[in-house]
């Protein structure tokens, strides 16, 4: 079952926050992100393991609520380098195969 | 560390025509996928090798496509005979176990193959 993201897209203005929010109907082991720019692969941004941990790098960071199947990625103080499209992958046990969203289109503008 | 190599980056083929993709994963790293991503789309998985037997090839179409990947190593993706809706990117990624707090396996993805079909 494919997790539902939201919003599908935001622009924003640099320095602003965004919240990315990943949902599944089923339970979770995981939740990969990922972030892909126009043209290039997906590249690794984080991974959060069932135990409802946080995690988080620079100003990117992520939460994972395993009771509502959910995770949201956090951006703040947006750089225009962040613009991109964020997937989020789920996983229903360890080392199980990634299922990815339909992908959050982010517009960093100047 | 060298990142995942996969050619060619682009294809161009007439429907019925073969195409074969090929992908080197990162040195180690048990795990091979190929996913396809259509325009808009998140990647979908066709198959995963772990050294070289296949973990899962549920999504993979296999009356056209087929994959190997022998002596555990690079693999082969193929398309034959190739559909207007297989024209996509196809992606290939590679992980290793990462075991600590809870065993992870994060997917470093080569740069793609962008195949057209017309």
């Amino acid at each position: 079952q494919q997790p539902v993201q939201s919003p599908q897209a935001v622009i924003l203005r640099e320095g602003e926050d965004a919240v990315i929010n990943c949902s599944s109907s089923k339970a979770l082991y995981s939740v990969h992100w990922y972030r892909q720019k126009h043209g290039e692969a997906p590249v690794f941004l984080m991974i959060l393991l069932k135990g409802g941990e946080q995690k988080g790098h620079d100003k990117i960071s992520a939460s994972f609520n395993e009771k509502k199947q959910q995770s949201s990625l956090y951006l703040t103080a947006s750089q225009l380098s962040y613009s991109g499209t964020y997937f989020c992958g789920t996983a229903g046990n360890q080392g199980g195969k990634l299922i990815f969203g339909q992908g959050t289109e982010l517009s960093v503008k100047p | 560390e060298a990142g995942v190599a996969q050619s060619p980056r682009y294809k161009i083929i007439e429907k019925r025509q073969s195409v074969a993709f090929w992908c080197n994963p990162i040195s180690g790293h048990a795990t091979l996928y190929w996913y396809q991503q259509i325009l808009g789309q998140g990647p979908k998985l066709l198959i995963q090798f772990q050294n070289n037997g296949v973990v899962d090839d549920s999504q993979l179409p296999k009356d056209r496509f087929s994959a190997e990947r022998l002596k555990g190593v690079d693999s082969t993706l193929k398309i034959q005979p190739a559909k207007l809706e297989d024209s996509a990117v196809y992606l290939c990624a590679s992980s290793s176990i990462k075991k600590g707090q809870g065993t992870s396996y994060e997917q470093y993805f080569g740069p793609g193959t962008r195949l057209t079909v017309t």
